[in-house]
């Protein structure tokens, strides 16, 4: 598509539930990241995945977070036990060169 | 480690208003600045950005200059309108890293 989508736009869980996010880029681009925008919040780097490079994981708040990207295109962001403070606006963006897209975020709450 | 320091929101102007979104920066080696702006119910948008000291970016009216001596990105617009009404994050990506770091964003409301 044109842009990149994200899916489910909103996302109600209860609290231990397991939850999946995901991301389809634009096609072609290589880079993938994932944020976070918590209420009032600004926003928070969770993951990035560059090509076939192995993914530089260091903002994900804690194991229970974890991210997949297959063929180098769709990425999924996995949250399990998901708890309250995991409520937030995930957004995924990507990028090549210098020309960075966003998507609209998928919007968790975890009730 | 890097940071971004936003002005603290909300701001609320009258239309034709000069705004001013206050920008300052803390980052190793020299890195690219950026505004995004997100309005209601969207995505983040790309609104401007600089790659090095003294360029200025500028788009829809809105226009922020990289001062490296200030380390600040303060962005501006002579003439605001309601359809301006969005939040307002500054951002860095540092030339030695791969993500952004963002500001806590400045929520802009325009009144007609």
């Amino acid at each position: 598509g044109a842009g990149v989508s994200q899916s489910p736009s909103n996302k109600v869980t209860e609290k231990g539930k397991d939850v999946e996010l995901r991301c389809d880029p634009i096609s072609g681009h290589t880079a993938l990241y994932w944020y976070r925008q918590s209420l009032g919040q600004g926003l928070e780097f969770l993951i990035y995945f560059q090509g076939n490079s192995a993914p530089d994981k260091s903002g994900l708040p804690s194991d229970r977070f974890s991210a997949e990207r297959t063929g180098g295109s769709v990425s999924t962001l996995t949250i399990q036990r998901t708890q309250q403070e995991d409520s937030a606006v995930y957004l995924c963006a990507s990028s090549r060169a210098h020309g960075y897209t966003f998507g609209s975020g998928t919007r968790l709450t975890v009730v | 480690g890097n940071s971004v320091t936003q002005m603290e929101g909300p701001v609320t102007l009258s239309e034709e208003a000069f705004l001013t979104i206050n920008c300052t920066y803390t980052a190793t080696g020299y890195p690219s600045l950026f505004w995004y702006v997100q309005y209601p119910g969207e995505g983040l948008q790309l609104l401007l950005k600089a790659t090095k000291a003294d360029d200025k970016g500028s788009n829809k009216g809105f226009e922020a200059t990289y001062r490296k001596e200030t380390t600040s990105f303060h962005l501006e617009k002579g003439s605001v309108q309601v359809s301006d009404s969005a939040v307002y994050f500054c951002a860095l990506m540092s030339n030695y890293g791969q993500n952004f770091v963002f500001g806590p964003g400045t929520r802009l409301s325009v009144l007609p």
